[in-house]
Order: C-alpha cells, then structure tokens, then sequence
C-alpha cells in the first residue's frame, strides 16, 4: 500500500481555485481507487472511485485520474469552496478485500 | 438509507479496563472492517469480516484485542486490559462485499477513545 511518511502533506488554495491533490500507490496489481474526504470529527466521506480499465472519471465538481504506467493518482476539485476544507485519503484495493490508505493531505482553502 | 453507526461516539477509561466498541453496518452490507487512526495519521487496518467466513484477523495489533460479528450484522471490538497507546479513533466501515466486488467502503464517525 501507500506510505507517504509520517507527516501530513498540506495544500493551501484561494476560494474558487480548482486544487489538485496527488496520491501514489505501491502495488501495480491494484484494481480499484477510491477518494475520501474526512472532517475534523467525522468518518472517511466516499467522493469517488475509478476501476483500473478507466483513467478519467468526473463527479460533480470533482475529476480523478489514474495513469497506471507510473501508479499514480490524483483528484482535481473544481472552484474549490470552503467546505471542501479538509484531509483526503487515497485508498487502493488488489482484486480482494483489503483497502490500503494514504496517510493523506490537508486541504485549506482560503476565502 | 441510515449509514453505518458507531457507538460510543467518545469514550474515555483507565487504564487497565476493558471497553467495548460497537458497529451498526449498512443493511444488506455482508463486510464489516474495523480500521484505528491515531492523531494526524492514516487509517490502521485491524480486522475484517465477509459474511459467514473466518475473519481477517491480521491487522489486530495484540492478543488483547478482538472482535466479534453477530447474525453477519452488528459488530463489538473489544480491547482488554486497555493501555495508553490505544487511545485512537476507532473506525467501522461496511461495503457490499464479495471478493472482486469492487465496492467503496462506507464509514461510521468513529468512536474515540482515550485511555487514561
């Protein structure tokens, strides 16, 4: 699974920018990536997922894209608002059960 | 749909006792997983339940804690003889399941606990 280390990486972005927040992944056998987002008291929120045969998915506002060739991932928000303030966590999941998380990034927005 | 529910949502206790942490998974949701996190740190897997198979007990980081699924719905993680190190938020997570069931995991608010 991932490990970016023991400290959070941080991104601060002005109100209405779009942020773009990078994961990378350890396992070139990994089939399935999700994106969460938690808030300070709250569970790991689901925002979206892409299958390893896909390397672009949209939702509203938001864009992940997968380039297996160098196991990368990454979310883009659009106009990013103040309430996408938060930490977001890749997850990777190999054909099984087991999900492995990112350590994650602080996302700040700034109004 | 009511999501996943955890409870208590904080707990605090001394060290030494034993607590009981509760999971309430999504209805129809045949995994179960318990995750920790610590402070400013990802997500420690734990254990792991799919329907009616042995659990993936592999991440449990002591003998001293356990887990148990009851009627492959409500699940208790149980930490005896609590010690500092385990003050954490605990996580429960539920997805539909099935292996290659490529399904998101859908979380509870944690339960926090602090020993003392």
């Amino acid at each position: 699974g991932e490990s970016v280390g023991l400290h959070l990486p941080t991104l601060s972005v002005q109100e209405g920018d779009n942020s773009i927040i990078n994961c990378a992944y350890s396992n070139s056998a990994s089939d399935y990536f999700i994106w969460y987002k938690q808030e300070s008291g709250k569970g790991p929120q689901f925002i979206i997922d892409i299958r390893s045969n896909m390397d672009k998915r949209q939702g509203q506002r938001v864009t992940v894209l997968l380039n297996k060739t160098v196991k990368h991932l990454s979310l883009q928000i659009a106009a990013t608002q103040p309430g996408d303030s938060a930490v977001y966590f890749c997850a990777e999941n190999t054909r099984g059960n087991q999900f492995y998380f990112g350590t994650g990034t602080s996302l700040t927005v700034i109004p | 749909g009511a999501g996943v529910s955890q409870s208590p949502s904080n707990k605090v206790t001394e060290k030494g006792k034993d607590v009981e942490l509760r999971c309430d998974p999504i209805s129809g949701h045949t995994a179960l997983y318990w995750y920790r996190q610590s402070l400013g740190q990802g997500l420690e897997f734990l254990i792991y339940f799919q329907g009616n198979s042995a659990p993936d007990k592999s991440g449990l980081p002591s003998d001293r804690f356990s887990a148990e699924r009851t009627g492959g719905s409500v699940s208790t993680l149980t930490i005896q003889r609590t010690q500092q190190e385990d003050s954490a938020v605990y996580l429960c997570a539920s997805r539909r399941g099935g292996v290659g069931n490529n399904s998101p995991l859908h979380f509870g608010n944690g339960t926090r606990l602090t020993v003392t």
